[in-house]
């Protein structure tokens, strides 16, 4: 069984400064590791996903994120936020293989408040 | 690409009442499509996967008579609250997986439902 660990539940930041969100995840199976966000009353967007090969993983909006799989993390990163990144993230884990283990496991997310 | 769409985005009924939400994949054909709920400042919780032509697969604690889940085709699920109570009210969310691939699963936008 997988889960994650978002360590901030609310990480208020000013404007043009950098950001990192923090996500841990334990599991007994290799996994794939995503990074959704979601505006208000709104689906989740797919931000940025590792499958495998290099473990640093860019994504939309200037997001990137680096696979560590010593430390089992996956933290997300932009170097200068912007106000309407303004937004709930979440970090999820799925196992490689089916069944059960293909499901997303979602952590409790992070609200991102850009502040002017 | 890899749209999915819900109908309807916002539902108010009264308690008793069933209801009816919609899932479709708009541009791809899915393999597995999941139904989350989401309650207000919490994460996304799964409440069931469901393959098309077979029986949704429940979580635990959450009752199948309660949440009827119909996969008819590869491009549509429909998520039916029966007989409605207040406590059901929450947001739900659906997604869809592509098929062949690495458990990356596509959200829609959400329906808020609010039962009096």
């Amino acid at each position: 069984a997988q889960s994650v660990t978002q360590l901030d539940s609310q990480v208020p930041v000013f404007e043009e400064a950098p950001v990192e969100l923090r996500c841990n995840y334990s599991s007994s199976v290799s996994v794939y590791l995503f990074w959704y966000v979601q505006y208000p009353n709104q689906g989740l967007q797919l931000l940025l996903k590792y499958l495998s090969g290099s473990t640093l993983v860019k994504g939309i909006n200037g997001f990137e994120a680096e696979f560590n799989k010593s430390q089992t993390s996956f933290h997300l990163r932009k170097p200068s936020v912007h106000i309407s990144d303004t937004a709930e993230y979440f970090c999820a884990v799925s196992g490689l293989y089916g069944g059960s283990q293909g499901n997303l496991i979602f952590g409790k997310g992070t609200k991102l408040s850009v502040k002017p | 690409g890899a749209v999915v769409s819900q109908h309807p985005s916002r539902v108010i009924c009264k308690s008793g009442t069933s209801v009816k939400i919609e899932c479709r994949s708009l541009d791809f054909q899915a393999t597995t499509m999941f139904w989350y709920r989401q309650f207000p400042k919490q994460s996304l919780m799964l409440m069931a996967t469901s393959n098309e032509g077979s029986k949704a697969t429940y979580e635990q604690g959450v009752e199948k008579d309660k949440f009827l889940i119909n996969h008819a085709s590869l491009t549509l699920s429909t998520l039916t609250v029966t007989s409605a109570h207040p406590e059901d009210s929450s947001f739900y969310i659906c997604s869809a997986g592509l098929i062949r691939s690495y458990n990356e699963q596509f959200f829609g936008p959400g329906t808020r439902l609010t039962v009096l």
